[in-house]
């Protein structure tokens, strides 16, 4: 199976911060990478896929980047909503697995 | 707009059955791959399984091979899990999903708001 790590685990960050968070996949992955907004109680929510194409709907400060093993999500500022847990996920090879996750908070 | 409501979570004793359903409205349903994604309390999304649009192709994560069952009706717009031989690791909370279309359906794309399962005695 293809193992996902995130970094950080936590962000400490203020609103119009520009956050950066990296995901590594034991193997690569090519494109095949998505990450996901989880607020408690609430749906979860597909930012990007396929490494850097924006879901219909998401705010263009949020943006997607790398290829193979290495990726990140950028918020370009940091809006009160943000505030959340973001994943990433493979999608190359079953079966699918995420990242532990990354915890944004004030 | 689209809605994805799962239904069925309950408290069930270990090694005891559940089944989970998921209705669809506002998709064509027959056209999406559909996925199982769960969260144990407190800790991060789990894969758990995929059905092809047609249902003629089925994976499953490692922790739930050969005990829970993915299905679905087209004709009710409805995806199932079946759950055998339930454990306490299996108490999470269970988002069924849509895959978006223009990626094989293997991005998650609409997520319900998921539907409890606590395995206790």
């Amino acid at each position: 199976d293809i193992q996902m790590t995130q970094s950080p685990s936590f962000v400490s960050a203020s609103v119009g911060d520009r956050v950066t968070i990296t995901c590594r996949a034991s193997q690569g992955v090519k494109n095949w990478l998505a990450w996901y907004q989880v607020k408690p109680g609430k749906a979860p929510r597909l930012l990007i896929y396929a490494a850097s194409s924006l879901q219909s709907g998401v705010p263009s400060r949020f943006s997607g980047s790398g290829y193979g093993t290495d990726f990140s999500l950028t918020i370009s500022s940091l809006r009160p909503e943000d505030f959340a847990t973001y994943y990433c996920q493979q999608a190359t090879s079953f079966p699918f697995t995420f990242g532990p996750g990354t915890k944004v908070e004030i | 707009q689209v809605q994805l409501v799962e239904s069925g979570g309950d408290v069930v004793q270990p090694g005891r059955s559940l089944r989970l359903s998921c209705t669809a409205s506002g998709i064509i349903f027959g056209d999406y791959a559909m996925h199982w994604v769960r969260q144990a309390p407190g800790k991060g999304l789990e894969w758990v399984a995929i059905i092809w649009f047609d249902g003629t192709i089925k994976y499953y994560g490692d922790s739930v091979r050969g005990r829970f069952t993915i299905s679905r009706d087209n004709s009710k717009n409805t995806l199932s899990l079946q759950m055998n031989d339930v454990r306490a690791e299996d108490t999470a909370l269970y988002f069924c999903a849509s895959g978006l279309p223009n990626y094989e359906g293997y991005f998650l794309d609409f997520w319900g708001q998921g539907t409890l399962v606590t395995v206790s005695s």
